[in-house]
């Protein structure tokens, strides 16, 4: 079993859509959680970053942290064509320790 | 948040030839590492470049293959050794912040021939 698991999509939705990507992990260290965006032929893009449980938002972004069932979110409403890239979803245990990263979803928004 | 400039974006390269890779951060940072992403994957990390010490290798990598450098705390360096086509990837060189917001560089695409 993988650290971190994340569906590889591809997810294709209308523009205006709400996206949710996710993200499950097996080990309860972690504590940390990244999300990052990477368009084609750039390198990733850090979007959100949380620790621990709970919520953060940042715009049209929401990162959701669930510790208890090691389950991450990232919500994304009103999706806009320039949304569609790869959401890898990353994380540690510590702040000197390695990031895991998942496989990443593609997501297409389309017009 | 860092801002890191990473040469050469691109690179096609000979098989048995060597190529290192330049990583600069525009502050200073306590950890650094270097990724490899294969076509359609994700990260894969390859080391951690300690500052002042020999680098920290994940399982798998070897120093007489990807020799790094971080001569200090801003700046590092990948060198791909005696190349063959398995190695062409996206490298790529982060750094942390020590809250582990990791920051990346826009990657150095690798074609070996």
């Amino acid at each position: 079993q993988k650290e971190v698991e994340q569906d590889p999509g591809p997810l294709s939705v209308p523009e205006g859509a709400i996206v949710s990507l996710n993200c499950t992990y097996s080990n309860s260290a972690f504590q940390y959680f990244m999300w990052y965006r990477q368009y084609s032929r750039k390198g990733p893009e850090l979007l959100m970053y949380t620790y621990s449980s709970g919520n953060k938002e940042d715009g049209r972004f929401t990162a959701q942290v669930d510790k208890s069932s090691k389950y991450i979110s990232l919500f994304i409403r009103d999706s806009q064509p320039s949304d569609s890239a790869t959401y890898l979803c990353a994380m540690s245990a510590g702040n000197t320790d390695k990031l895991i990263f998942g496989t990443g979803t593609r997501l297409q928004v389309f017009p | 948040s860092a801002v890191i400039s990473q040469k050469p974006s691109r690179d096609i390269c000979q098989r048995g030839t060597s190529l290192t890779i330049q990583c600069q951060v525009d502050s200073q940072v306590t950890m650094m590492f270097w990724y490899r992403q294969q076509p359609g994957q994700s990260l894969t990390l390859i080391a951690t470049a300690n500052q002042g010490s020999e680098a920290t290798y994940e399982s798998g990598f070897v120093i007489d293959k990807f020799p790094i450098s971080r001569p200090n705390l801003t700046f590092s360096t990948l060198t791909v050794s005696n190349m063959s086509p398995e190695d062409s990837s996206i490298y790529l060189c982060s750094a942390g912040q020590g809250d582990t917001e990791a920051f990346f560089g826009q990657g150095t695409r690798l074609t070996v021939v």
